[in-house]
């Protein structure tokens, strides 16, 4: 079983719609949790951390739920400029290599003019 | 951006031969992953220097090598090269020891023939 896995579309979707995105880790011991945004052929970049709380920055929203460790990624109001591939990230936390980053395979966002 | 560079940008070379790929940030973090990024997957952890030593080390065969000097800048050596080394190499600086959030630099893209 992988250790982090997501959808990996793609999602075609129109502008203005609302879209989510949904990841399961297998590692009950994970401490951190984040979303990165990749474009194509360029490095990723840290979207947003994730915490039980839920967190939301803009028309972006992030949500944890260790119990069933499963993490979520809401897009409101999609732009053509959201369209990349999302990655749903996890560590062990604690320093040292523990917080290597673990990657699921990602997801793949189209967004329709 | 991140402050973190690579090179080269891309490489082409064939089976058995050896490549360096280099990493350096512009903000002094004294710790730096690498990952490798096949086609369609997630970045997948190579390995982690903290301070000029080897500080954890992912699912990747000895020929996979690194070096981190005393400005904090770092190599990764492959020797021998096989055509599933073909992928993207990035690396990333963490914000600081012991935190999870981590910037990366934009790859290198090696292509084995």
């Amino acid at each position: 079983r992988k250790e982090v896995e997501q959808d990996p579309g793609p999602f075609n979707v129109p502008e203005g719609a609302t879209v989510a995105f949904n990841c399961t880790y297998s590692n009950s011991a994970s401490q951190s949790f984040f979303w990165y945004r990749q474009d194509c052929r360029k490095e990723p970049k840290l979207l947003m951390s994730v915490y039980s709380s839920g967190n939301e920055d803009g028309r972006f929203t992030a949500q944890l739920n260790r119990a069933s460790q499963y993490i979520s990624l809401l897009i409101r109001d999609s732009k053509l400029s959201d369209s990349a591939t999302y990655l749903c990230v996890v560590t062990l936390g604690g320093g040292g290599a523990t917080n290597k980053l673990i990657f699921g395979t990602g997801t793949l966002l189209a967004v329709q003019p | 951006e991140t402050g973190v560079t690579q090179s080269p940008t891309h490489l082409i070379k064939t089976r058995g031969q050896q490549v360096t790929l280099r990493c350096s940030s512009q903000s002094g973090h004294n710790t730096v992953s690498w990952y490798q990024q096949a086609l369609g997957q997630g970045p997948q952890f190579i390995f982690q220097y903290y301070r000029e030593e080897e500080n954890g080390r992912g699912n990747f065969p000895p020929r996979f090598s690194g070096l981190q000097f005393p400005n904090y800048s770092s190599e990764l050596n492959v020797n021998a090269l096989e055509l599933d080394d073909s992928a993207l190499y990035l690396c990333a600086y963490h914000a600081r020891r012991g935190v999870d959030t981590q910037y990366f630099g934009p790859g290198t893209r090696l292509t084995v023939l």
